[in-house]
């Protein structure tokens, strides 16, 4: 059974202090890994897109990476901005148009 | 940019009541999506569309029904609400070919 479970549900980090959310899953003949992030009472908003182990990808201060068995969405720096839960979704290849969610990492980042 | 917008942010109904939750989208894709996130559950799927007046269920498709008769708009239909309906509603687009999906801001819905 495909599944994505994503580690740890709350962090709370100092504005400065880097670190890493982990997302795990299991799903037969990936076609993409994608990464959201969603502000209280709002929509998901895009992030990346991965699609093969090794691929990477950055915006700003972050950077998505990906193996085989999970994906690491690697904050550098943060700032209170950053603050916000996110989450990670996988598309199989016996799932075609549906996602496979994840329940999220909430993340406050203090001044 | 993509943009995916919602009919209403907010929304208060009595149980029993028929309830319309409307999306568009304008960016002409294809596939477009209905979800439902509550805490602790994360997103579920209720119903996708990926062609007008196609429809298939998703994981949660119970007490709920859908129409795509436009490309651009995907609704979703309460058909005689309860109070286990009240939840955060999302609405999402994608092309066809790749399965990021874009996401309007949500309807909050209430059934009292």
């Amino acid at each position: 059974e495909d599944q994505v479970t994503q580690s740890p549900e709350a962090l709370r980090l100092q504005e400065g202090e880097s670190s890493s959310l982990n997302c795990s899953y299991t799903v037969s003949g990936l076609r993409g890994l994608f990464w959201y992030r969603q502000d209280p009472g709002k929509g998901p908003e895009f992030l990346f897109t991965l699609y093969s182990a090794g691929e990477e990808k950055e915006k700003e201060r972050l950077k998505a990476t990906l193996t085989k068995k999970e994906s690491f969405l690697h904050i550098t720096a943060p700032k209170p901005e950053d603050s916000a839960t996110y989450l990670c979704a996988v598309c199989g290849a016996g799932n075609n148009r549906k996602l496979i969610w994840g329940l999220g990492t909430s993340l406050a980042v203090n001044p | 940019d993509v943009k995916v917008t919602q009919s209403s942010r907010y929304l208060v109904k009595r149980t029993g009541e028929k309830v319309f939750l409307e999306c568009v989208q304008d960016m002409d894709h294809e596939n477009m999506f209905w979800y439902r996130q509550d805490p602790g559950l994360g997103l579920r799927l209720i119903y996708f569309s990926y062609d007008v007046k196609m429809k298939e269920k998703g994981d949660i498709p119970e007490g709920y029904s859908v129409s795509r008769e436009k490309k651009e708009r995907f609704s979703l239909i309460l058909e005689s609400a309860s109070t286990n309906q009240t939840s955060m509603y999302l609405c999402a687009s994608s092309l066809p070919s790749i399965n990021e999906q874009y996401f309007g801001p949500g309807t909050r819905l209430t059934v009292t």
